[in-house]
């Protein structure tokens, strides 16, 4: 069974420029969840996503958007760039409906760099 | 709000030795609580987790961790370090309520084996 899957592993950009980062669940899980990880800072909840919509965000400006789609893959759109978005960036899935005593499934991230 | 601490950012243990990683959590209902490990350039990967009333819970590794209601803690341990143990360690927690539930995590501790 495929885990989750991250694409690009990496992803250098410049300052205002925007990234976009795509993540493909888990066959099965309906939730899509998106965390930064910054040097120093542990993992910081971005974005959830459950059947298409967005069902909470993080304490994080209106510049980090995201969408899922019909098959259950998301995007993490970043805009306006700036040097302290640089980070790893972690997509995990889970069961829908908020479930967590299953834990989250992680990829291994995407890695971005802002110059 | 639901929140971890994990005391310290380094451990450093030789090879044979006792890892005790330590975790305390706040959750204003009973929670689940999470270990996860990553390992460099990658992503989280579950170690063991806590959801039901068993409050010695063993996972991946050798691992084994405790809930301790009264101490709201939930420690790591492992008898005997391998140097193949050196990672990043995160604890997590969740409330068992659906709606707005998601993992937080706390900052992590590295673990560190010295031959």
């Amino acid at each position: 069974e495929a885990g989750v899957t991250q694409s690009p592993t990496h992803l250098i950009k410049t300052r205002g420029q925007q990234a976009t980062l795509r993540c493909s669940p888990i066959s099965g899980h309906t939730s899509v969840y998106w965390y930064q990880q910054a040097l120093g800072l542990g993992l910081q909840f971005l974005l959830w996503y459950d059947e298409g919509e967005e069902r909470n965000r993080g304490n994080f400006p209106p510049r980090f958007s995201g969408r899922q789609f019909p098959n259950y893959s998301s995007e993490l759109n970043v805009n306006a760039l700036e040097l302290e978005d640089s980070a790893l960036y972690l997509c995990a899935s889970s069961l829908g409906g908020g479930r967590t005593d299953y834990g989250y499934t992680f990829g291994s991230g995407t890695r971005l760099t802002v110059v | 709000a639901q929140s971890v601490t994990q005391l310290g950012s380094h451990v450093s243990v030789s090879e044979g030795a006792l890892v005790l990683l330590r975790c305390n959590y706040s959750s204003s209902v009973p929670p689940y609580l999470f270990w996860y490990v990553q390992y460099p350039n990658q992503g989280l990967q579950l170690l063991l987790k806590y959801t039901s009333a068993a409050t010695l819970v063993k996972g991946i590794n050798g691992f084994e961790a405790e809930f301790k209601k009264s101490e709201t803690s939930f420690h790591l341990t492992k008898p005997s370090a391998h140097m193949s143990d050196a990672a990043e360690y995160f604890c997590a927690v969740s409330d068992r309520i659906g709606a707005n539930s998601k993992l937080t995590f706390g900052k992590g501790i590295t673990l560190s084996v010295r031959p």
